[in-house]
């Protein structure tokens, strides 16, 4: 959806480097989710971003959402093999009132390789 | 726990033909969502439901398609007939969503639906 741009489109690093994945929409959200994706297989849940300025980790997986809830980025330090894939950002830009859209937007997504 | 299970895994069908897809969500989430996803369009949202019924379909590309929900545990996307563009991969995914907060969405493996 143009909605929400990923980027970059596709990130090649050598294990053990750090990285950084944008997700921005020309929209304040509701909330922001990110997922991965393996070749050939569902999405997996990290993370879900609400607040502004929010932040959350996971392991090595940081994801932060910015105080105007328009741009999240998710920050994969000491990258390893285990975590190429796609990953894509998901949004939920809400209802009048403050209630869940019910829905969300997917990003194009990026695709992470990690050379050992 | 179960997650959301998908059938079949993978469908190989001849122009013309129509195909069922098929979906069960995790127990107890009341929200239902059929996606489908190709290297030029990303994960696009074809139709959700909310406890059972349909909310939004907007995202179904054509007549062609039809989705029912007959009840909590069943979902079906239907294709007929089916095109050599249909050919795409096919999630369903379910929530349980509690309306003034977001609700992360579970992914099934998805359907790989090639169309000869």
């Amino acid at each position: 959806s143009q909605e929400l741009e990923q980027s970059p489109q596709s990130l090649i690093v050598q294990e053990g480097k750090n990285l950084t994945i944008n997700c921005t929409s020309s929209k304040t959200l509701y909330g922001l989710y990110w997922y991965k994706q393996k070749y050939g297989e569902g999405l997996i849940f990290l993370m879900m971003l609400q607040k502004g300025g929010e932040e959350k980790s996971h392991e090595k997986i940081t994801a932060k959402l910015d105080e105007k809830k328009q741009q999240s980025s998710l920050h994969i330090t000491a990258s390893q093999p285990s975590h190429a894939g796609i990953y894509l950002c998901g949004a939920d830009r809400g209802r009048a009132g403050g209630t869940s859209y019910g829905k969300l937007t997917f990003g194009q997504g990026t695709i992470l390789t990690v050379h050992p | 726990d179960a997650g959301v299970i998908q059938s079949p895994r993978h469908e190989v069908t001849e122009m013309g033909q129509e195909v069922t897809l098929r979906c069960k969500p995790i127990s107890g989430h009341n929200s239902l969502f059929w996606y489908r996803q190709t290297m030029m369009r990303g994960l696009e949202l074809l139709i959700y439901f909310n406890n059972n019924v349909p909310i939004d379909d907007s995202g179904m590309p054509e007549d062609r398609f039809s989705a029912k929900m007959p009840n909590a545990s069943f979902s079906t996307l239907k294709i007929q007939p089916s095109e050599p563009r249909d050919s795409a991969v096919y999630f369903c995914a379910s929530s349980n969503p509690s309306g003034r907060v977001t609700d992360t969405q579970y992914f099934g493996p998805g359907t790989r639906l090639t169309v000869l």
